[in-house]
């Protein structure tokens, strides 16, 4: 089974910052992977996938590099929004599997 | 716009049957570039895909659930539903569905999920 290693599991930070977050991948997972925002009690929203492809209605302060085992999501200016837990998910295995979730708390 | 909307008890006791259907409203699940899916959340943890199926009937089970799972479509309801057995206090959890793509396999529309408590 592929893992999904996801740092920090937490983080603070200001409005406006620049937030990076990474994920890394027991194997190579190739441009699998996809990126989520998930509220408290909500359900997951989809930010980016195939690593760098942006979604549809997701605003332009996502974004999404890496390839292989290595992937990182920026929020180049955090705003009031942002602040959620985001998630990892490769999807070259079936079924693919999450990361443990980085949580974004205000400073 | 897709909607998805689980639908099924909140309390299941132990041992017994977790039943789940998801309607879907905006789109029809007999479209061939989606896989339907299920995925839970324990409270306060990670993801976890359960399993998907594809319009034709297809589908896939995560390997540790796979001997208590069965996941149906009903193309004429437009739904498409989880059974999951012998239910323990282990299966607790958030259970959302949600479409997958096909190509990408990433889940782009997603239910508002329903808790599923196991206790008698």
């Amino acid at each position: 089974d592929i893992q999904m290693t996801q740092s920090p599991s937490s983080l603070s930070a200001s409005v406006g910052d620049r937030v990076t977050i990474t994920c890394r991948a027991s194997q190579t997972i190739r441009s699998y992977l996809n990126w989520y925002q998930q509220k408290p009690g909500k359900a997951p929203k989809l930010l980016i996938y195939s690593a760098s492809s942006l979604q549809s209605g997701v605003p332009s302060r996502f974004s999404g590099s890496g390839s292989g085992t290595d992937f990182t999501l920026t929020i180049t200016s955090l705003q009031p929004e942002d602040f959620a837990t985001y998630f990892c998910q490769e999807s070259f295995s079936t079924p693919g599997t999450f990361g443990g979730g980085t949580y974004v708390e205000i400073k | 716009q897709v909607q998805l909307q689980e639908s099924g008890p909140g309390l299941v006791k132990p041992s017994q049957t977790l039943s789940l259907t998801c309607s879907v409203s905006g789109g029809s699940v007999s479209n061939g570039g989606y896989y339907w899916s299920w995925i839970r959340q324990h409270p306060g943890k990670g993801l976890e895909w359960i399993g998907y199926i594809y319009y034709s009937g297809s589908t896939f089970y995560n390997p540790s659930l796979k001997s208590r799972i069965t996941i149906s479509v009903d193309t004429s309801e437009n739904q498409f539903s989880l059974n999951l057995n012998a239910v323990t206090a282990a299966d607790t959890a958030v259970y959302y569905c949600a479409r997958a793509n096909l190509v990408s396999t990433a889940l782009e529309y997603w239910g508002q999920g329903t808790l599923v408590t196991v206790s008698s």
